[in-house]
Order: structure tokens, then sequence, then C-alpha cells
């Protein structure tokens, strides 16, 4: 799978939407991008994933680049419940290579 | 909150034990994926079941072994446990089809301490 790159750190307001974004300049062209959020001591939590069209759910927007070398993951209206660490992650479908490969993410900090 | 629940929530063993999490899949998900977690790091890949086979294996040595029983719950075996295994375990499920661009969900974790 593509290796991705993420900040290590962000802030944002609380209210404010916060802009993720993520490197994956060798990405292949059946992979998907997929996004995950992890809390402290939880478990991650899906969020969202896309192939090459941007796409929006309740909880997020996915923004692609037009060469799928690079992505932005959108929360347009922070809170301070969206602190985590956020992973951006490369994905084949390729039968046995169905694994998520976390990196090490980035923690995004809502200060109120 | 997913339907991916895993037992125990935190466990304490000695070095060179051995031991069994388990984890039960979400309603309907064929596919369940293992992972490791140490402190401070991204969650890594140790195998995945699928209709009760492995299909695929992470960096992991043999003594880390699976099972996925015909309901689709699954267990990992650690067996002679070492101090670097103390980590939090991560179950997660994903929906039938193995082509299909699904998501994964995952359950809060078994928190395991080797001393």
């Amino acid at each position: 799978d593509a290796k991705t790159t993420q900040p290590p750190s962000m802030d944002c307001a609380e209210g404010r939407a916060a802009n993720l974004p993520c490197n994956h300049s060798t990405i292949s062209g059946n992979e998907y991008v997929y996004w995950y959020r992890q809390i402290h001591s939880q478990g991650p939590q899906y969020i969202i994933h896309g192939l090459k069209n941007n796409e929006t759910n309740e909880m997020a927007s996915l923004i692609i680049t037009e060469d799928r070398k690079s992505s932005t993951l959108i929360l347009p209206h922070a809170t301070l419940r969206d602190t985590a660490v956020y992973y951006c992650i490369v994905r084949s479908l390729d039968t046995g290579r169905r694994a998520l490969t976390f990196g090490s993410g980035t923690r995004l900090q809502v200060q109120p | 909150e997913t339907g991916v629940t895993q037992s125990p929530t935190h466990l304490i063993k000695t070095r060179g034990q051995q031991v069994t999490l388990r984890c039960s899949s979400q309603s309907g998900h064929n596919t369940v994926s293992w992972y490791q977690q140490a402190l401070g790091q991204g969650p890594q890949f140790i195998f995945q079941y699928y209709r009760e086979e492995e299909n695929g294996r992470g960096n992991f040595p043999p003594r880390f072994s699976g099972l996925q029983f015909p309901n689709y719950s699954s267990e990992l075996n650690v067996n002679a446990l070492e101090l670097d295994d103390s980590a939090l375990y991560l179950c997660a499920s994903s929906p039938k089809g193995e082509r299909l661009a699904t998501e994964a969900f995952f359950g809060q974790g078994t928190r395991l301490t080797v001393v």
C-alpha cells in the first residue's frame, strides 16, 4: 500500500473548520483513501473514504486532488469532541492486501 | 458506537505465559482483523480472517495465532509472552464482499500488560 505523510499535530478553534492534509504521492489506481480517527483510549473510528471523487457524509468531507497525490479531510464545524488522532490510510482492495496500514497520524487539538 | 465487542478489556500477564483475546464481530460481518497498538504509535496489522481462514498476515511471529468461528467471532492467541507484547489489541470487522470498498469497524480493544 502507498505510504502517507501527515503533519504530526494541528490546532483548530472550536466552531471553525478543521482541514487535515495528507500526501500520498505513490498511490496507485486501485487504492482508496480512508480516514479514521482515534479518540484517547478508544478503538479507531471510521470517518470517510473515497477513490477519486470528493465525498461528504454526516461527519466530514474528503477532497482528493485530481492527480490523487494528496487529499484533505474537512471537519466543517469542529467541536471539543473532535480532539483526536486522525489517520489517513491508502488501502488496496487486492485479495490478501486488505489490511489498514496506519501511520503516525495527525493529532488534532480543538481549542475552546 | 459499533457492534464489535472485545473481551477482556484489561489483562495482566507474566512473561512467558499464554493469552487468548476474544472478539465478537458486528452482525453480518464475515471478515475480522486484529491489530496491535503500542503506546504512542498507530495500530499495526497482525492478521485477518475471512470465512474461518487466515487471509493475510502482517510482520508478526508465529507465536501470534488466531481462529475464526462459524459465527464469525474470533480469537487472538499469543504464546510465550514478552514484555514488548504489552499493547492495546484491537479487533476490526468488515461487511461481506472481498472486493468492495467497505469500512472496518473497530472494537474498544483489550489492554494487555506483560510484567
